[in-house]
C-alpha cells in the first residue's frame, strides 16, 4: 500500500540555522499538507500545496517558513531561521481530491528539536 | 469557527472492555468527519470516516457514526485489545473546498491485559 514518507525523522538544530524537511507524497496524489504539533498540544495546520502554489495557509506559516516542490516527488518545508518554539513533531500530508471528499494520508513525522 | 472537542483522557481500560471517545463538532453546515490513530512512536493513520449525516464508518473493530442533531461523531469499539492503546484524534474538514483538517485534543487510550 502506498504511504507518505518523511526524513528525517529527527533533527536537531541551533537557533537561527535553517532546516529543510522532506516529504515524498503519495504518487497520484495532487494536494500536500504540512502540519505540526507541538508537544502536548493539538495538531495544527499549517499549509496547503497545489499545482505548484500555495492554496491555503495558517497564520502559523509566517516569512520563516515555506514550502517547495522541487520535482516530481518531493515536497519540502523549509524554516529559514528556526526558533526555540518551532520544536515539535512536522507532519507532511497529500490527498488526491481536496476538500471534503479528500482523505488525507499522513507520513510518519519528523521531530524537530531546536536548542 | 469551525472546532472539534474531544473527551479529554487518559483513558485506561482492561482487555475486552468496551471504549468509547466523545467527539462532538461546531461548524455551519455539514462537514466531513474523521477519526486518526498515532500508534507510540508512529505517525497518524486514518482510522475511519464519514461525510454525511448517518454514516457510519468503520474498521478494525471500531464505529462512529455522523449525528447531525448532536453535531457528534463518537468513537465506539465493543471489545479493545492492548493492541489499541493508542492517542486518537478526532478531526474535521468542512468544505469542499477547505483544505484544512482542524483536530480535536486527541485521547490517550492505555489498554492493560
Amino acid at each position: 500500500e502506498p504511504e507518505v514518507t518523511q526524513t528525517p525523522s529527527h533533527q536537531v538544530t541551533q537557533m537561527g540555522q535553517e532546516v529543510i524537511l522532506r516529504c515524498v507524497p503519495i504518487s497520484n496524489h495532487l494536494y500536500f499538507y504540512w502540519y505540526r504539533q507541538i508537544l502536548g498540544q493539538k495538531v495544527e495546520f499549517l499549509v496547503s500545496f497545489y499545482n505548484n502554489e500555495i492554496s491555503e495557509k495558517s497564520e502559523i506559516f509566517d516569512d520563516q517558513f515555506s514550502v517547495e516542490r522541487p520535482d516530481g516527488s518531493n515536497f519540502t518545508l523549509k524554516i529559514r531561521s528556526t526558533k526555540l518554539e518551532d520544536s515539535a513533531m512536522y507532519f507532511c500530508a497529500s490527498s488526491r481530491l481536496a476538500g471534503a471528499q479528500g482523505t488525507q494520508y499522513f507520513g510518519p513525522g519528523t521531530r524537530l528539536l531546536v536548542l | 469557527g469551525n472546532s472539534v472537542t474531544q473527551m479529554e483522557g487518559p483513558v485506561t481500560l482492561s482487555e475486552e472492555a468496551f471504549l468509547t471517545i466523545n467527539c462532538t463538532y461546531t461548524a455551519t453546515g455539514y462537514p466531513s468527519l474523521f477519526w486518526y490513530v498515532q500508534y507510540p512512536g508512529e505517525g497518524l493513520q486514518l482510522l475511519l470516516k464519514a461525510t454525511k449525516a448517518d454514516d457510519k464508518g468503520s474498521n478494525k473493530g471500531f464505529e462512529a457514526t455522523y449525528r447531525k442533531e448532536t453535531t457528534s461523531f463518537h468513537l465506539e469499539k465493543g471489545s479493545v485489545q492492548v493492541s489499541d492503546s493508542a492517542v486518537y484524534f478526532c478531526a474535521l474538514i468542512f468544505r469542499s473546498n477547505d483544505y484544512k483538517l482542524s483536530f480535536g485534543a486527541g485521547t490517550t487510550v492505555t489498554v492493560r491485559a
